[in-house]
This record gives C-alpha cells, sequence and structure tokens, in this order.
C-alpha cells in the first residue's frame, strides 16, 4: 500500500539554524500539506500546497516557513532561523485531488521529530 | 472558526466490550467529519470520515460513528474492543478549503 515518507525521523538543530524537512507524498496525490504537534498538545495545520502554490496556509505559518516541491517527488518544509518553540513533531500528509462532492482523506507520514538546543 | 473537542483523555476498556470517544465539532456550514488514529511512532492513520449521506459511517479495523447534526457530534464506536485498538483517537473537522482542525485526542485504553 503507497504511503508517505518522512526524513529525517529526528533532528536536532541549534536555535538560529536552517532545517529543512523533506516529505515524499504519495505518488499519484496533488494536495500536500504540512500539519505540527508539539509535545502534548493538538496537532496543528500549517499549510496546503497544490499546483506549485500554497493555497491555505495558517498563522503558525509565518516568513520564517517556507514549502516548496523542488521536483516531481519530495516535497519540503523548511525553517529559516529556528526557535526553540519549533521542537515539535512536523507531520507531512498528502490527498489525491478533489472531484466535486468528494473530500478525500488526508493521508499522514510517521512525522520528523525537530528539537532545538 | 471552526474547532473539535474531545472530552476525554483517556478511555478505559476491557476486551470485547463495546467502546465510544466522544467528539463534538464548531463549523460554519457543512461538517466534514474525520477519525485519525496513532499508534506510538507511527504517523496519523485514517479510520473514517462523514462528508454527506447516512448518519452511521463505517471505516477501517471494524470501527463505526456516528453523526448527529443536532447535538454536533460524531463518536467513534466499537461494538467489541480489542487489546490492539490501544492508541491515540484523533477527531478531525475540515473546512471549505483542506485544513484540517484536530481535537487534543483521546487515549484508548484496552485492558485484556
Amino acid at each position: 500500500e503507497p504511503e508517505v515518507t518522512q526524513t529525517p525521523s529526528h533532528q536536532v538543530t541549534q536555535m538560529g539554524q536552517e532545517v529543512i524537512l523533506r516529505c515524499v507524498p504519495i505518488s499519484n496525490h496533488l494536495y500536500f500539506y504540512w500539519y505540527r504537534q508539539i509535545l502534548g498538545q493538538k496537532v496543528e495545520f500549517l499549510v496546503s500546497f497544490y499546483n506549485n502554490e500554497i493555497s491555505e496556509k495558517s498563522e503558525i505559518f509565518d516568513d520564517q516557513f517556507s514549502v516548496e516541491r523542488p521536483d516531481g517527488s519530495n516535497f519540503t518544509l523548511k525553517i529559516r532561523s529556528t526557535k526553540l518553540e519549533d521542537s515539535a513533531m512536523y507531520f507531512c500528509a498528502s490527498s489525491a485531488s478533489r472531484t466535486r462532492g468528494s473530500y478525500n482523506e488526508q493521508f499522514f507520514g510517521p512525522g520528523t521529530r525537530l528539537t532545538v538546543l | 472558526a471552526q474547532s473539535v473537542a474531545q472530552p476525554e483523555d483517556q478511555v478505559n476498556v476491557a476486551e470485547g466490550n463495546p467502546l465510544t470517544v466522544k467528539c463534538t465539532y464548531s463549523v460554519s456550514g457543512n461538517p466534514y467529519l474525520f477519525w485519525y488514529v496513532q499508534y506510538p511512532n507511527r504517523g496519523l492513520q485514517f479510520l473514517l470520515k462523514y462528508i454527506t449521506g447516512d448518519n452511521l459511517v463505517k471505516g477501517s479495523y471494524g470501527f463505526e460513528a456516528e453523526f448527529n447534526k443536532s447535538q454536533t457530534s460524531f463518536h467513534l464506536k466499537k461494538p467489541s474492543a480489542l487489546v490492539s485498538d490501544s492508541a491515540l483517537y484523533f477527531c478531525a473537522v475540515r473546512n471549505a478549503g483542506n485544513m484540517l482542525t484536530f481535537g487534543g485526542g483521546t487515549r484508548l485504553m484496552v485492558k485484556p
């Protein structure tokens, strides 16, 4: 069964450093997402991406965040200058195209645990 | 703004007994509701969804959920719990776009 994959599984970085989290969505999916879950808190939406542009973003997704689909398979989240409060589990997700009347579920990867020291 | 509430941090049930994990939601417009399960060190796995149609939705692993519009609820149920059902369960509502808003999660503990 196809699945979303994420690398690395755990990333440790120093405050102020840039990190790139990588995701390979399911191959025929067209919508891509990033969510995060701070330890002990809810899963929070960051951004959705379709047709090579951001389609929706939350207040969390400020100027220090960016997303990119650099090739036909990868989807990345970049944090330019990490802060302590960016420490969280980051989940990538993808979904198939949305046809009229059909809302397809999002398939999630296993997550990348980001630790900012 | 949409929101989801899962009033129980943890639900304990004996194996073989029925289980219910509660979820209530608040959204303007039609609700699109989802249940996901998270096992340790794993991502969120889709269980089932309600978009329209029958209020009782059947999903993976024998789970089902009942949509109740008047009570704005979407409780997850299973007639007979298994020890392997022990996990963290998340209810979510989707907006007109693609954003999922999750509840805080409920830990289900099924004891032998």
